[in-house]
């Protein structure tokens, strides 16, 4: 069975400060990792993924994230943050063959001015 | 433009009632999923459908119905026998890989609410 930690259910910063949502896994298989993120009253946007060779990845708009399989962590990071980050960021992972992707419960980032 | 629509945006059932809730992909993908979203939950699979004409169960199951009828489509029946059906619900669809590596695309979400 797989499961998903998001250590924070919210993180408030200021805008233009660096910013860290956590995300712990467990899995008896080979896993894949993903964040998304929602704004409000919409759907999940993939921000970026996991799957295989480097383990730092990075998004179009400056989020990157680093599997690290030893801590079975997949954090999330921005170096400065602006006020149109403000949304819901969840963590996944999916592996084996069931084509399940089990979800974590979400991290609120607000950015503050 | 490919995506995923779901309709209708906000849906109000009375007291046993079954609504049904649509979802249709032009992505040309094999497998569909709905999700229900709950504040402070998290996302939590309701069905998936890997190919026309055959489902499976999620992890809350229960007073929910799908079917798959063509490959572009799949609605989701919140049937009476959901005690507690106020949501956010999510539709999304993938491709299949051999080792689940697929990434899920998601729709805009329906809002359910009961009077």
């Amino acid at each position: 069975a797989q499961s998903v930690t998001q250590l924070d259910s919210q993180v408030p910063v200021f805008e233009e400060a660096p910013v860290e949502l956590r995300c712990n896994y467990s899995s008896s298989v080979s896993v894949y990792l993903f964040w998304y993120v929602q704004y409000p009253n919409q759907g999940l946007q993939l921000l970026l993924k996991y799957l295989s060779g480097s383990t730092l990845v990075e998004s179009i708009n400056g989020f990157e994230a680093e599997f690290n399989k030893s801590q079975t962590s997949f954090h999330l990071r921005k170096p400065s943050v602006h006020i149109s980050d403000t949304a819901e960021y969840f963590c996944a992972v999916s592996g084996g063959s069931n084509y399940k992707l089990t979800f974590g419960k979400g991290t609120l980032l607000t950015v503050n001015p | 433009d490919g995506g995923i629509t779901q309709s209708p945006k906000y849906l109000f059932r009375k007291e046993g009632q079954n609504v049904t809730l649509s979802c249709e992909q032009n992505l040309n993908h094999d497998a569909m999923y709905w999700y229900r979203q709950d504040p402070g939950q998290g996302l939590r699979l309701i069905y998936y459908s890997q190919i026309v004409n055959d489902f499976q169960k999620g992890d809350i199951a229960e007073g929910y119905s799908v079917s798959r009828e063509k490959k572009e489509s799949f609605p989701l029946t919140v049937t009476s026998a959901q005690k507690n059906p106020t949501a956010f619900y999510l539709c999304a669809s993938s491709t299949l890989t051999p080792r689940g590596q697929e990434t899920q695309y998601f729709g805009p979400g329906t809002r359910l609410l009961v009077l």
